[in-house]
């Protein structure tokens, strides 16, 4: 079963505007959520992960996400988009009730326009 | 140091062929994980390694498939009598497993390979 949504397949930003990748997870009571970006021809990298420690977790290149256990929401966030951010982004979901399993979001394609 | 290897990066084979993909996973991790991704599509759960326990083999799609991890580290993903809808690209993980209260440590992934059959 789905653990994880990923709301928007496409968005589309332009440089120097803010990004906001959207994800929903099924409750659990202790998830592991991780954001995972993937670009052309390249393996997948971690951008950030939660593990139940501060709810706003900072990553790498500037990409953040806050965790709201009310709204079971993990949205991935960077106040200024580069033209390198432009790949394909995963939220991940992983926990008590998942069993071994990592589950995947279907991704969300990112565009940046000049 | 090194990071997940993976090979062949890719491979193209005639349908009904057996094939077989290697993962070295980072030396040290006792987790790892098998995937497959098809065009436009996110990742799909396979196989689980942990250890010396049994594999958790839930994900995969047919008795075609099967994999193996010797000694606790290198993984072969078997795929017999290939099929067309085979064609993929498939990804292997590993991480330091940590499961205190459930959570899940980072999984660093293989550049993957594409896997083409004709």
């Amino acid at each position: 079963a789905q653990s994880v949504t990923q709301l928007d397949s496409h968005v589309s930003v332009s440089e120097g505007t803010p990004v906001l990748l959207r994800c929903n997870y099924s409750s659990s009571y202790s998830p592991s959520l991780f954001w995972y970006v993937q670009h052309p021809n390249k393996g997948l990298q971690l951008l950030l992960k939660y593990t139940s420690a501060a709810t706003l977790v900072k990553g790498i290149n500037g990409f953040e996400a806050e965790f709201k256990k009310s709204e079971t929401s993990f949205h991935l966030t960077k106040p200024s988009a580069h033209m390198s951010d432009a790949a394909e982004y995963f939220c991940v979901v992983s926990g008590s009730n998942t069993g071994n399993q990592f589950y995947f979001g279907t991704g969300t394609s990112l565009t940046v326009i000049p | 140091g090194a990071g997940v290897s993976q090979s062949p990066s890719n491979k193209v084979t005639e349908k009904g062929k057996d094939v077989e993909l290697r993962c070295d996973p980072i030396s040290g991790h006792t987790a790892l994980y098998w995937y497959r991704q098809s065009l436009g599509q996110g990742l799909e759960f396979l196989i689980y390694f942990q250890g010396n326990s049994a594999p958790d083999k839930s994900g995969l799609p047919s008795d075609r498939f099967s994999a193996e991890r010797t000694g606790g580290s290198v993984s072969t993903l078997t795929i017999q009598r290939t099929q067309q809808e085979d064609s993929a690209v498939y990804l292997c993980a590993s991480s330091l497993e940590s499961l205190a209260g459930g959570l899940r440590d980072t999984q660093y992934f293989g550049p993957g390979t594409r896997l083409t059959v004709l």
